[in-house]
């Protein structure tokens, strides 16, 4: 049991390129996040799919898109890359509301040059 | 609009003391307030949740104290070791038909020898 999975977890890109970033859940959960972490601002939420074919706006959605693929995966695609998008992206995935333990991946540092 | 405030940004607390971490809601709607832990290069786990019809709950060394009418909770830390260093954040959610949470913006706690 993998739990939830990330790739890659380093990348450096630079300002205009594109880039997708995955994430995978084994724990047959419903729902799925994006997070991005910047020192002093906490986790603020990007983009999350409550289930499988929806997928909603978070607090900072600007300049992201997402996939909801399937159950298990749920994607962030940067179509043109900026400077202010050099993060710490996390991944999470929680089975049913958010009354339950929302878990984690381990992060993607990504660096925009 | 910060819907939770996290105090304070840092602490540093030396070994066998105890580490206090406070966080004040604003929307009364929330009824679920967990607390997640992160060490360096890791995602967030879950550590202790609380739900607002208790004023405390302990596991282990850890214990929230929640104060309804003054929208506060705080997570206390008795007998503080160097493993507890890692960032703290508080959250909140109004669970039931919710799939967010809301974070606060971290405590990074340092516990010195």
């Amino acid at each position: 049991n993998a739990g939830v999975t990330q790739t890659p977890k380093f990348q450096v890109l630079k300002t205009g390129q594109s880039m997708t970033l995955q994430c995978a859940q084994d724990m047959n959960h419903n729902s799925m996040y994006w997070y991005r972490q910047d020192p002093g601002m906490g986790l603020r939420l990007i983009y999350y799919s409550a289930s499988e074919g929806t997928t909603d706006k978070g607090e900072v959605p600007n300049g992201y898109n997402v996939s909801r693929l399937n159950k298990r995966e749920f994607s962030l695609r940067l179509e043109s890359a900026a400077p202010s998008q050099t993060s710490v992206y996390f991944c999470a995935s929680i089975w049913k509301s958010s009354y339950n333990e929302q878990f984690f991946g381990p992060g993607t540092r990504l660096t925009v040059l | 609009q910060q819907q939770v405030k996290q105090s304070p940004q840092s602490l540093i607390v030396q070994k066998g003391g105890i580490s206090i971490i406070n966080c004040a809601y604003e929307n009364t709607a929330f009824d679920y307030f967990p607390w997640y832990q992160q060490f360096p290069g890791k995602g967030p786990a879950l550590l202790i949740a609380i739900r607002p019809d208790v004023s405390e709950k302990k596991e282990g060394r850890f214990t929230i104290s929640f104060n309804k009418s003054a929208k506060q909770f705080s997570l206390h830390i008795m007998d503080s070791q160097p493993g507890d260093s890692a960032t703290y954040f508080c959250a909140a959610t109004r669970g039931a038909g919710s799939y967010q949470l809301t974070f606060g913006k971290g405590t990074k706690l340092s516990v010195i020898p």
